[in-house]
Formats: C-alpha cells, structure tokens, sequence
C-alpha cells in the first residue's frame, strides 16, 4: 500500500499569511495526487487534482505542485474561511486508496 | 447541481448490521464510479469500497472486506452499503462520494456523512 506523510502535523498561522503544506508518498503516484480540505462537521472538499489542477470552484490562492513522491499544496494569503484540516489523497496505485493523515491549519 | 443524500445510519449493537444508502442527483449517476469513505471520531479519512458504474468491478478495503457490500442501482441513482457483522472499531462517520468529469479520478462530490455507531 502506498503511504502518504502530510507534515507539518499542526500549522499556525495569521490570516493574510502564505501557507505551505506537504504530503509525501512512500513511492511514487505519479500525479495521480489531490488535495482536500475539510472543516468540522463537513464532507471533505476537493481543492486539487492531479497535483496541480484546481477543481471548479476553487480560488485561485490555491495552488498545487510536485510530482513523483512530493508534493505541496501552497495558500497564498490566508482566508479566514482557510483554517480547517487538510488531506492529501493518491489514486496512482489502488485498492486501496490512500490518504494522509492530515495537517491541521490553524489561526495563531 | 450535483447532490448526494445519505440516510441509514444509527446505532447498533456489535454484531449487528446497518444499510447505508445514498442517492445522487444533478449529474450523471450511471456514469460514476461510486464509493464509501468513513471518518471516525477526530481521525482521518479512510476508503471503505469503490463499485464501478455498471457494478462489474467492486473492490474493499481489508477492514471490510467479508463483512460490507456494496451495490447500486442506477435506475434509482442509488448506492447501498451493507454492513454486517458490525464491530465497535467500525463506529465512524460514513460518506458517499463520485467523481466528476472534470476531476479525473478524484471525489469532487460528497454526501453529507452519516453517523454510524457500534456499542459494545
């Protein structure tokens, strides 16, 4: 099964801040890697797929990168409305899919 | 717009069963592969099972496996989840969720994640 390592675990930060959050793969997917963002009591949202394709919707201070088995999701300017968890996922190699454990991006 | 509607959650005793459906509308339901995710309390995510469009190819995760099943049908834009032999670890929020065209491969739709909870 492939694991994917999300660090760091927790993230403080201010609004108006850039964000830099990291996932990274026990082998390569490829770019078979998306970025969710999930906020209590709700469904996971898609931010990114493909490693570096924005899902409708989704603004542009979003961004994704990396291929192989690094990856990086980047926030440009924090939102209030940005601080939640958020899950990397591979489809490269399955079943079964695989997550990261989370980072948890809070206000400081 | 695309929606997913879980419903059949609540609480069982160990050992018992459950059966989670989920119905989707706003978008092409027998073109989707469909799946099951869980999350319990204050953890990650988790792949419970993947059930292609036509329902020719299943797959499990090996928490699972030989106890859940999984069906849809799709004359009724329905995915079932079947959870027997139910135990206290299986205890989690449960969420139905598709692809879209344009996501390739990825969840962009959700349901809203119903709770499911194994007493002793």
């Amino acid at each position: 099964d492939i694991v994917l390592t999300q660090s760091p675990g927790t993230l403080s930060l201010s609004p108006g801040e850039r964000a830099t959050l990291s996932c990274r793969a026990s082998q390569s997917v490829m770019r078979y890697l998306a970025w969710y963002q999930q906020k209590p009591g709700q469904a996971p949202r898609l931010l990114i797929h493909d490693a570096s394709n924005r899902a409708t919707g989704i603004p542009d201070r979003f961004s994704g990168s990396g291929s192989g088995t690094e990856f990086t999701l980047t926030i440009s300017s924090l939102e209030p409305e940005d601080f939640a968890v958020y899950y990397c996922q591979q489809r490269r190699d399955w079943p079964p899919i695989t997550f990261g454990q989370g980072t948890r991006l809070e206000i400081k | 717009e695309a929606q997913l509607v879980a419903s059949g959650g609540g609480l069982v005793k160990a050992g018992g069963s459950l059966r989670l459906s989920c119905e989707g509308s706003g978008f092409t339901f027998s073109g989707s592969s469909m799946n099951w995710f869980r999350q319990a309390p204050g953890q990650g995510l988790e792949w419970v099972s993947t059930i292609s469009t036509t329902g020719s190819n299943i797959y499990y995760s090996d928490s699972v496996k030989g106890r859940f099943t999984i069906s849809r049908d799709n004359a009724k834009n329905s995915v079932f989840l079947q959870m027997n032999s139910l135990r206290v670890e299986d205890t989690a929020r449960y969420f139905c969720a598709s692809p879209s065209y344009e996501s390739n491969g990825f969840y962009d739709y959700w349901g809203q994640g119903i709770l499911v909870t194994v007493s002793p």
